[in-house]
């Protein structure tokens, strides 16, 4: 089983729309989560932690469900410079080490 | 706005040829990582370090991987005899005291 799991997509969305991703991971002693953004070719850049309470940012909005082993992202009025992957990251802390853990990343296409 | 900076932006290589990849990472960071992400793939953990030595490496690092903080500020990479499977885009990343992961543009290796 894949440690963190995400559909890969691609969401065709037009602009102003809602769209929401979610990911799955394995591990359920897995303790810190993270949306990252990656335009083609180019690094990861964080996007927002995942807190347990939720958590939002602007037009972003993020949740984690621990019992079902989930995070989800939320994205409200979508514009054209949103079109990038989306990776869901995963960090399991234990033993002195801590290894964060990429899904295959959600592609999102916003057209106008 | 600190940054983790590589070096080179890209390497084209000769396959059994050694390579060094360089990395800057923030200074004030004591974590720091390279993943690496073969084209249309996720993005793989290789390795993480610290303290002056290996924490944790995954099944991708073998005897042909080595990492090295010569001098307090850069941190490398070494292939010593490139596959072509080699062939990737290689991220140096650096990790603050929430878990967060800061990217290097990256340097994109291409064995021949």
């Amino acid at each position: 089983r894949k440690e963190v799991e995400q559909d890969p997509g691609p969401f065709n969305v037009p602009e102003g729309a809602t769209v929401a991703f979610n990911c799955t991971y394995s591990n359920s002693a897995s303790q810190s989560f993270f949306w990252y953004r990656q335009d083609c070719r180019k690094e990861p850049k964080l996007l927002m932690s995942v807190y347990s309470s939720g958590n939002e940012d602007g037009r972003f909005t993020a949740q984690l469900n621990r019992a079902s082993q989930y995070i989800s992202l939320l994205i409200r009025d979508s514009k054209l410079s949103d079109s990038a992957t989306y990776l869901c990251v995963v960090s399991l802390i234990g033993g002195g080490s801590y290894i964060p853990t990429f899904g295959r990343g959600t592609s999102l296409i916003v057209h106008p | 706005e600190p940054e983790v900076t590589q070096t080179p932006s890209h390497q084209v290589t000769q396959m059994g040829q050694e390579v060094i990849l360089r990395c800057v990472p923030i200074s004030n960071h004591l974590y720091f990582y390279w993943y690496r992400q073969i084209l249309g793939q996720k993005v793989e953990f290789l390795v993480s370090f610290y303290n002056n030595e290996i924490s944790e490496k995954s099944e991708i690092f073998d005897d042909q991987f080595s990492v090295e903080r010569p001098d307090g500020s850069n941190f490398t990479l070494k292939i010593r005899s490139t596959k072509l499977e080699d062939s990737a885009m290689y991220f140096c990343a650096s990790r603050d005291t929430g878990g967060r992961l800061f990217f290097g543009s990256g340097t994109q290796l291409s064995v021949l």
